[in-house]
């Protein structure tokens, strides 16, 4: 089955930690998006990728990086100099680079800090 | 400047009644308009679509949504509510670049 898989569906942090959530599509989409979710704030985009080997920064991206080596892979770590990490966050592909594309979502990465 | 507000944060309605959760838009041009559900802990799942056809748009379950232009609205409705459609509910506008997240309605639905 096609589809974008996220893991781990937990994910736990101690402070001063990077942490890297792991997100895989095997659509074939060209793009790919990482998004943020904390409660009563919708979805806030931290970096999106149009394509392989190269990204751009989203609305929230101080404190966290990002890579696009493969097309079906695009990992988010969350850096020490993210200060309030705790969300939920999803991971996203579409099949082209335009932002109005349909985007396809996984089913999300819980990251807590202990 | 783009904006997305989803007028109600909690609407509850009982099975078998009708669901309307409503959504308004500003844009500057003719924007894409999508509604996405999203189940606890889940990710999220596209219901339905706008992009300048229909402004009538038929989505899966039994959601539809009407696109006006004049009330730069987007209100996702369904005939008779389920149990099962008991969700967050997310309007989301696209526009050049930009793809803009409501802060959601949850949805609960009594028996």
């Amino acid at each position: 089955d096609g589809g974008i898989t996220q893991s781990p569906k937990y994910l736990f942090r101690k402070e001063g930690q990077n942490v890297t959530l792991s997100c895989e599509q095997n659509l074939n989409h060209d793009a790919m998006y990482w998004y943020r979710q904390d409660p009563g704030q919708g979805l806030r985009l931290i970096y999106y990728s149009q394509i392989v080997n190269d990204f751009q920064k989203g609305d929230i991206a101080e404190g966290y990086s990002v890579s696009r080596e493969k097309k079906e892979s695009f990992p988010l770590t969350v850096t020490s100099a993210q200060k309030n990490p705790t969300a939920f966050y999803l991971c996203a592909s579409s099949i082209g680079g335009s932002l109005q594309e349909t985007q396809y979502f996984g089913p999300g990465t819980r990251l807590l800090v202990l | 400047a783009q904006s997305v507000t989803q007028l109600d944060s909690h609407v509850s309605v009982s099975e078998g009644t009708p669901v309307l959760l409503r959504c308004n838009y500003s844009s500057s041009y003719s924007p894409s308009l999508f509604w996405y559900v999203q189940h606890p802990n889940k990710g999220l799942q596209l219901l339905l679509k706008y992009t300048s056809a229909a402004t009538l748009v038929k989505g899966i379950n039994g959601f539809e949504a009407e696109f006006k232009k004049s009330e730069t609205s987007f209100h996702l409705t369904k005939p008779s509510a389920h149990m099962s459609d008991a969700a967050e509910y997310f309007c989301v506008v696209s526009e050049g670049n930009q793809f803009y997240f409501g802060t959601g309605t949850s949805l609960t639905v009594i028996p």
